[in-house]
């Protein structure tokens, strides 16, 4: 079964980066699907951020095209997010969904997610 | 970007009930419309998937429908396990936009 775990830093300061880890297991990053990031604002609000694919390429939410960048190691079958120049309105819970005709075009797959705060 | 308009925001109801929540999209979607349920401090769930089609282990009380720029949940003979919050996403094109969330409770 495939299996998705986030992790990273729980505290950014403001203008930092942030730079999250999904960690995928039971299933190869570079078989099928699109790799996700997509966050729950405080309030409940979801965003759609951006994938990677598994032939690397990538498409990004252009709300935050300037600032966002999703990267993969494919040896360890993990992705990468890092978000530039953060605010307070980056604080959100993270997560790395999968994407994909395989899955009927329907985000079937989840981390458990990963709370982020901005704050100085 | 595909506007996505979920109503009502929240919604009560007793046990036993059927309850419909809708979601409009700013331009027709054909069908490219999933359900997600919400419950606190978990991940968010496919429900329905292709705006119809009942995601794996869900129950058959949810159901669906709709085409073009209007689509519907519908959650029948209401459980107290439905407590969640329940969000439609468009999936035609990027970015995926997601609607505001209708959250559920049990009279």
């Amino acid at each position: 079964d495939v299996q998705l775990q986030e992790s990273g830093p729980g505290l950014v300061k403001p203008s930092q980066s942030l730079s999250l880890t999904c960690t995928v297991t039971g299933y190869s990053i570079t078989s099928d699907y699109a790799w996700n990031w997509i966050r729950q604002f405080p309030g409940n609000k979801l965003e759609w951020m951006g994938y990677i694919s598994y032939s690397g390429s990538t498409s990004y939410n252009p709300s935050l095209k300037s600032r966002i960048s999703v990267t993969r190691d494919t040896s360890k079958n993990q992705f990468f997010l890092q978000l530039n120049s953060v605010t307070t309105e980056d604080t959100a819970t993270y997560y790395c969904a999968t994407w994909g005709s395989s899955s009927h075009y329907a985000m079937d797959y989840w981390g458990q997610g990963t709370s982020v705060t901005v704050s100085s | 970007d595909i506007q996505m308009t979920q109503s009502p925001a929240s919604l009560s109801a007793s046990v036993g009930e059927t309850v419909t929540i809708t979601c409009g999209a700013s331009e027709n979607i054909y069908g490219a419309l999933n359900w997600y349920q919400r419950k606190q401090g978990k991940s968010p769930q496919l429900l329905i998937y292709g705006a119809t089609n009942l995601a794996d282990g869900m129950s058959s009380r949810f159901s669906g429908s709709g085409s073009g720029r209007q689509y519907s949940l519908k959650i029948s003979s209401l459980h107290p396990d439905d407590v969640a919050t329940y969000y439609c996403q468009n999936v035609l094109i990027t970015p995926f936009t997601f609607g505001s969330g209708t959250k559920l409770e049990i009279k």
